[in-house]
């Protein structure tokens, strides 16, 4: 099964900093297969990023995703109030195995 | 719009089994290309993927708890199901039912709000 790695596991930022979340897979993914979730306290996530750098429909474009292989990040441009949360990444590859990273909280400094 | 609703008790003991449904209304559990899944999250932890099931009614489970679970659909229902069985306190946690549609990659783009589920004596 592929395992995903997220770093750091908490990113201590002020509003307007720039904000760059890693996702290191044990074994390559295919950039098709690789998302990004946000989710706030008390509900569901909710879908980010997909193909690793597709934005979903009504995210804003300070959301953005890159890598390829094993290393993908999420970068926020700079954090809204709005923002602060924690950040998964998530693997739907060839394996029958979907999984999570175990997640990047994102806090107020 | 698609909205998935999970139900079921949210207090099991432990050694029984956990029993969770999860209606879909706004669109066909049986038409298009979909996985419906269940993910589950103990308070504070990450997000684990329990399993999946295809349209088609094949099913996939995640290697750690495939010995306990199932997952069945009542396409009369509109509904699908997950089952676990021997449960422990760590079974504790919001279960969520999610479907993953096709878009460059398997998305899940429509999830339930979460059951909480607690084992406990």
């Amino acid at each position: 099964d592929i395992v995903l790695t997220q770093s750091p596991g908490t990113l201590s930022l002020s509003p307007g900093e720039r904000a760059t979340l890693s996702c290191r897979a044990s074994q390559s993914v295919s950039s098709t297969y690789l998302a990004w979730y946000q989710q706030k306290p008390g509900q569901a996530p909710r879908l980010l990023i997909y193909g690793a750098s597709s934005r979903a429909t009504g995210i804003p474009d300070r959301f953005s995703g890159s890598g390829s292989g094993t290393d993908f990040t999420l970068t926020i441009s700079r954090l809204e109030p709005e923002d602060f949360a924690v950040y998964y990444c998530q693997q739907s590859g060839r394996s029958s195995t979907w999984t999570f990273g175990q997640g990047t909280k994102v806090e107020i400094k | 719009q698609v909205q998935l609703q999970e139900s079921g008790p949210g207090l099991v003991k432990p050694s029984q089994t956990l029993s969770l449904s999860c209606t879909v209304s706004g669109g066909s559990i049986s038409s298009g290309s979909y996985y419906w899944n269940w993910i589950r999250q103990p308070a504070g932890k990450g997000l684990e993927w329990i399993g999946r099931l295809y349209t088609s009614g094949s099913t996939i489970y995640n290697p750690s708890l495939e010995s306990r679970v199932t997952i069945s659909v009542d396409m009369s229902k509109n509904q699908f199901s997950l089952k676990l069985k021997s449960v422990t306190a760590a079974d504790t946690a919001i279960y969520y039912c999610a479907r993953a549609s096709w878009n460059d990659g398997w998305l899940f783009d429509y999830w339930g709000q979460g059951a909480l589920v607690t084992v406990s004596s």
